[in-house]
């Protein structure tokens, strides 16, 4: 199947600092979209990217859908507590009903007071 | 609340046992799917059903079944539980690009 590589699998950062984590793919996407997990919930979404080349901000969070669509970042900016959690980010092809998902395999986010 | 709802939170099997895991989503979406999710590999979907009446396998199907009993509910069977079937277990729905996840069940098979 195919593959999303998630770097890095897990970071320790002072409240304040900037954070920034990546997905490569071998394969290509059409869309990528980025989770945060609380401890005990499921993921839920924070963004949707739908080009190649878009940058998309939400808040203190932004991400890119990179120019090959087979990679993508999220960078998240002067961090807070409650960003702790763990990160992941998904492609999905649109062809097919199902529209499935294919996850990264995480990154575990933990922020220092 | 609106969302999609598991049960159980928890579980323990024994090997050989078996169980259904419940779902059930009420904002009416087409599509659901089953995912594990295991330390270090993300989510890997077990099944999912584009819609109601249809069910067709993901990338880890071997020793479950799934049954989509109507649009709101999509269920997933150990029939013989393993321990390698330890895992937290996902239910999501889906409209358009929006996937909605559960709060999982954490299933553990001694």
């Amino acid at each position: 199947g195919q593959q999303l590589n998630q770097s890095p699998q897990s970071m320790f950062i002072q409240e304040g600092e900037d954070v920034s984590m990546n997905c490569t793919s071998s394969s290509i996407f059409n869309t990528w979209l980025w989770y945060k997990q609380d401890p005990g919930e499921g993921p839920v979404l924070l963004i949707a990217l739908y080009k190649a080349g878009e940058l998309t901000s939400n808040g203190r969070l932004t991400a890119q859908f990179g120019i090959t669509r087979k990679d993508s970042f999220l960078n998240i900016s002067a961090s807070i507590p409650s960003d702790v959690g763990i990160y992941f980010c998904a492609g999905q092809l649109s062809s097919g009903s199902a529209r499935q998902l294919t996850f990264g395999s995480g990154t575990q986010l933990t922020v220092l007071p | 609340n609106a969302g999609v709802t598991q049960t159980p939170k928890f579980q323990v099997l024994k090997t050989g046992q078996s169980m259904t895991l419940q779902c059930a989503q009420d904002m009416n979406h087409n599509s659901m799917y089953w995912y594990r999710q295991d330390p270090g590999m993300g989510l890997r979907l077990i099944y999912y059903s584009a819609s109601e009446g249809t069910t067709d396998k993901g990338e880890v199907p071997n020793g479950y079944n799934v049954s989509r009993l109507n649009k709101r509910e999509f269920s997933l069977r150990l029939e013989s539980a393993a321990p390698s079937q330890t895992s937290v277990y996902f239910c999501a729905s889906r409209r358009v690009i929006d996937y909605t996840f559960g709060s999982g069940t954490r299933l553990t098979v001694v």
